[in-house]
């Protein structure tokens, strides 16, 4: 089974601190993507990666930036975060050049007060 | 800019009835998913469509695909209570580096009523 995790399940941070998601995934996979996912929005993509070391702006960039230095992690960082980013965090992965489906992992709910 | 839109966006249902979720999108792709969220948990997949005329069924759900019509349908035969949950679809647009990139819908909240 493929299988994504993320760092917590509940963050709670205030507004200015720098924040880290973490997510690890253990099959190999090649392309890994963060999504906030927001009531009546559904999933918007904040960036992605197709390969180590290499990332791509997804639909909503601003305010976050992402490290992979390792092909099973990819991590997603909040450099001074805000209320507006309060929100559900997931993480997903899935393998290159094949119409694949993407695997989430749990989700990360956010909270900047 | 790719635009994905599902309706109904909130759906009631009646035990033992069908109906319909409709997914529309506003530039070609031959490729879409759809997704099931429970309340509080991920997203996990459901089917994956992958050329115009596809037709995929597991229990009681049914999802096709209509490329030119930029249409995808998921249907629900006889509902059940344990269907009760929010559907997502998502197209499938190729990006850089070779990555498929999704978009999704806004999902419809289902909830199958005894």
């Amino acid at each position: 089974d493929v299988k994504v995790t993320q760092s917590s399940r509940y963050l709670v941070k205030r507004t200015g601190e720098k924040v880290f998601l973490e997510c690890v995934q253990d099959m190999d996979h090649e392309n890994m993507f963060w999504y906030r996912q927001d009531p009546g929005l559904g999933l918007r993509l904040i960036y992605f990666s197709y390969d180590v070391k290499m990332k791509e702006k997804g639909d909503i960039p601003e305010g976050y930036s992402v490290s992979r230095e390792k092909k099973e992690r990819f991590s997603l960082i909040l450099e001074s975060a805000s209320t507006n980013q309060t929100s559900m965090y997931l993480c997903a992965s899935s393998f290159r050049l094949v119409a694949d489906t993407q695997y989430f992992g749990p989700g990360t709910r956010l909270t900047v007060l | 800019e790719l635009k994905v839109e599902q309706n109904p966006l909130f759906l009631s249902m009646q035990e033992g009835k069908n109906y319909t979720i409709y997914c529309n999108y506003s530039t070609t792709s031959d490729r879409l998913y759809w997704y099931r969220q429970d309340p509080g948990k991920s997203l996990e997949s459901l089917f994956v469509l992958l050329s115009n005329g596809a037709v995929k069924q597991e229990g009681r759900l049914m999802a096709s695909l209509d490329t030119k019509a930029r249409l995808s349908t998921l249907h629900i035969t006889a509902a059940v209570h344990d269907l009760s949950a929010t559907y997502f679809c998502a197209v499938d647009i190729a990006s850089s580096g070779s990555a498929r990139q999704l978009t999704f819908g806004s999902g419809t909240q289902l909830t199958v009523l005894p």
